[in-house]
């Protein structure tokens, strides 16, 4: 069974405070894509990353930064010195490596960043 | 390049009636995800479009249906509206098929409120 866990229901931080994002997922397959998006209030979803099972390398793109551990099965996503711009609902999402096609996306995490 | 449109924008319908959602793809994608998203949850797949068949499909009735034209756009039906039907209806286009390698790109989703 696919499944994705994000414990963190909400999260508060202050402006320029770093934050990190936790995503466990299980999965019975040895070839899987991970990814992360954020929703604004808008409710557009918005892709910001995407991680093959292969590729445990850990990426920083900006303020943005995420570490992959299979061991531990979690995919944590970090921004640093956050900003009010970072308000959104962040939500973590597994996908089949070679077969299905859907996304199973967790149930997200709503984080606050107050000036 | 054009990004992935939904229409409606919002949408009130009363129980037992049906509902037609459109979705417009990114240009150069071949594939149309549908995804229902309740308040406070994550998306949840509810099938998939590749060069106009149903490629996959959720844990979702018959009277939900769809249909993808040649131009790739993209239409989701829903017949004898439930109150549990009240949700966030995004379309998502990607390019391909089969896998999650390729990631999708969301529309701002069309908000359907059951009376």
């Amino acid at each position: 069974a696919q499944k994705v866990t994000q414990a963190q229901t909400e999260i508060s931080v202050v402006e320029k405070e770093d934050v990190t994002l936790d995503c466990v997922y299980e999965t019975r397959d040895t070839t899987y894509y991970l990814f992360w998006y954020k929703q604004p209030p808008s409710g557009e979803l918005v892709f910001l990353i995407r991680r093959n099972s292969f590729d445990e390398q850990n990426e920083i793109s900006g303020r943005y930064s995420w570490n992959f551990q299979k061991s531990t099965s979690s995919f944590n996503f970090t921004i640093t010195a956050s900003q009010v711009v970072d308000s959104a609902v962040y939500f973590c999402a597994l996908a089949h490596g070679t077969t299905g096609n859907q996304f199973y996306f967790g149930t997200g995490t709503s984080l606050t960043v107050i000036p | 390049e054009t990004g992935v449109t939904q229409s409606p924008t919002h949408l009130i319908k009363t129980r037992g009636q049906q509902v037609t959602l459109r979705c417009s793809s990114q240009s150069g994608h071949n594939t149309v995800s549908w995804y229902q998203q309740a308040l406070g949850q994550g998306p949840q797949f509810i099938f998939q479009y590749y060069r106009e068949e149903e490629n996959g499909r959720g844990n979702f009735p018959p009277r939900f249906s769809g249909l993808q034209f040649p131009n790739y756009s993209s239409e989701l039906n829903v017949n004898a509206l439930e109150l549990d039907d009240s949700a966030l209806y995004l379309c998502a286009s990607s390019l391909g098929g089969a896998g999650g390698r390729n990631e999708q790109f969301f529309g701002p989703g069309t908000r359907l409120t059951v009376l």
